[in-house]
């Protein structure tokens, strides 16, 4: 299983860019790159998912360089709602894959300050 | 609202007794997961079922333990006999058998277990 390492917490302030980053040094072939958001006492809320190179949706940007072994979550102007707890997950999740890949680290606490 | 159910979302319940969790997928999602998190922690995988087999299950599934999916659809999680170690948010996920649809799981806001 592919083991991902993350800052333990992070601190910001509101309107600024935050990038975490995750290093999955053994990271196989088929495995894909998932970050989720996680509130208290709420259930993780998917972000955003890539493979290869950069991937940005409505909420992030997802930077995967050529060799993979690490990645890259940008928030872009975080507010104060923004303070979560982010985990980035790698895992084959393709139809083939094992669920059990899909493991979940300590993640990283992101606070943001006014 | 990602869609999964959970439910109750909360129970409190003496040691040594019985609790069950619901829990209702995405429509037509086949794979079905469960988890388990506790303070401070990543939620850790305890089972998975594609449409009604149950295919893989974690060691921290002891015999305690038992989930169901009888018709492919709603999934169950019982713990017997629980003790105060069981006491943590149990979480589960659903996604959808589609080469084209990605690959997201959805996880629903989880059912809080307090064992005292």
């Amino acid at each position: 299983l592919a083991k991902t390492t993350q800052p333990i917490s992070m601190d910001s302030y509101e309107g600024q860019e935050v990038n975490i980053t995750c290093s999955h040094n053994n990271i196989a072939t088929n495995d894909y790159i998932t970050w989720y958001q996680q509130f208290p006492s709420q259930g993780p809320r998917f972000i955003i998912q890539g493979y290869k190179t950069k991937v940005t949706n409505e909420v992030a940007s997802l930077f995967i360089p050529a060799d993979r072994k690490s990645s890259t979550l940008s928030l872009p102007r975080v507010s104060l709602s923004d303070t979560a707890v982010y985990y980035c997950l790698v895992g084959d999740l393709t139809l083939l894959g094992s669920a059990r890949q899909l493991t979940f680290g300590s993640g990283t606490q992101l606070t943001v300050l006014p | 609202d990602t869609g999964v159910s959970q439910d109750p979302r909360h129970k409190i319940t003496k040691r040594g007794q019985n609790v069950t969790f619901r829990c209702d997928p995405i429509s037509e999602h086949n794979r079905l997961y469960w988890y388990r998190q506790t303070l401070g922690q990543g939620p850790e995988f305890l089972t998975y079922f594609q449409n009604e087999a149950q295919l893989e299950k974690s060691r921290l599934l002891s015999d305690r333990f038992s989930a169901e999916r009888p018709k492919g659809s709603f999934s169950t999680l019982e713990i017997q006999r629980t003790e105060q170690g069981d006491s943590a948010m149990y979480l589960c996920a659903s996604r959808k058998r589609d080469p084209t649809s990605g690959n997201t799981i959805y996880f629903g806001e989880g059912s809080w277990l307090t064992v005292v």
